[in-house]
């Protein structure tokens, strides 16, 4: 069984342009959530969806927006990138709302 | 509202010896614990998961870990530790109100010396 793809793996980004990650569960896993990581702050929640819908979001500003799709496959988005936004991305599939979560390999990004 | 904490920002053990990397936990309701492990550029791995029932967990690789209700902790341990183990250690706390959260402690660095 695959794992969680995330693309790309890598993206350099100057301020003020945006950006778009995708994340590809695991197949029949139909929560998906997304994580930023950076050595300051850790793992921060972001949001989770289920079935096409966010259930839950973190304390991110609204720069800051994802979406899932019928498939599952989500997509997060981020806008007027700043130097802050420099971390690594990271989303994970579960297949209930009690289970552990299946991390991907994370997409790094860096606004220079 | 979630939360979980990580006192040790690192813990040091040396090869063969036991190792206990410590985690408390506040969560309104009945808690879902998690404990995760991240390899260098990696993402996170699943270890091991309390929801209910007896108290200590078994886990991946060798990994066990106490639930204690009445100190709110859920402690991660090892009997005998493995240079292999060094790795960043992350605690959760899932909660499954409006939509399942999870939230992680801010990590504990292992390292194992041989």
């Amino acid at each position: 069984k695959a794992g969680v793809t995330q693309t790309p793996r890598y993206l350099i980004k100057t301020r003020g342009q945006q950006v778009t990650l995708s994340c590809s569960p695991i197949s029949g896993h139909r929560s998906v959530s997304w994580y930023q990581q950076t050595p300051g702050q850790g793992l921060q929640f972001l949001f989770e969806y289920f079935s096409e819908t966010q259930r839950n979001k973190g304390n991110f500003p609204g720069r800051f927006s994802g979406r899932q799709f019928s498939n599952s496959r989500s997509e997060m988005n981020v806008s007027t990138l700043e130097l802050g936004d420099s971390a690594l991305y990271l989303c994970a599939s579960s297949y209930q709302n009690t289970g552990e979560l299946f991390f991907g390999e994370g997409s790094r990004l860096t606004v220079l | 509202a979630q939360s979980v904490a990580q006192p040790e920002d690192q813990v040091n053990v040396a090869e063969g010896n036991p190792l206990t990397v410590k985690c408390t936990y506040s969560v309104s309701g009945n808690p879902y614990l998690f404990w995760y492990v991240q390899y260098p550029n990696r993402g996170l791995q699943f270890l091991l998961k309390y929801i209910t029932g007896d108290n200590l967990v078994k886990g991946s690789y060798g990994f066990e870990a106490e639930f204690n209700k009445s100190q709110t902790s859920f402690h991660l341990k090892k009997p005998s530790a493995l240079v292999s183990d060094s790795a960043l250690y992350f605690c959760a706390v899932g909660s499954n109100t409006g939509g399942f959260k999870t939230i992680f402690g801010a990590g504990t660095r292992l390292f194992v010396k041989a």
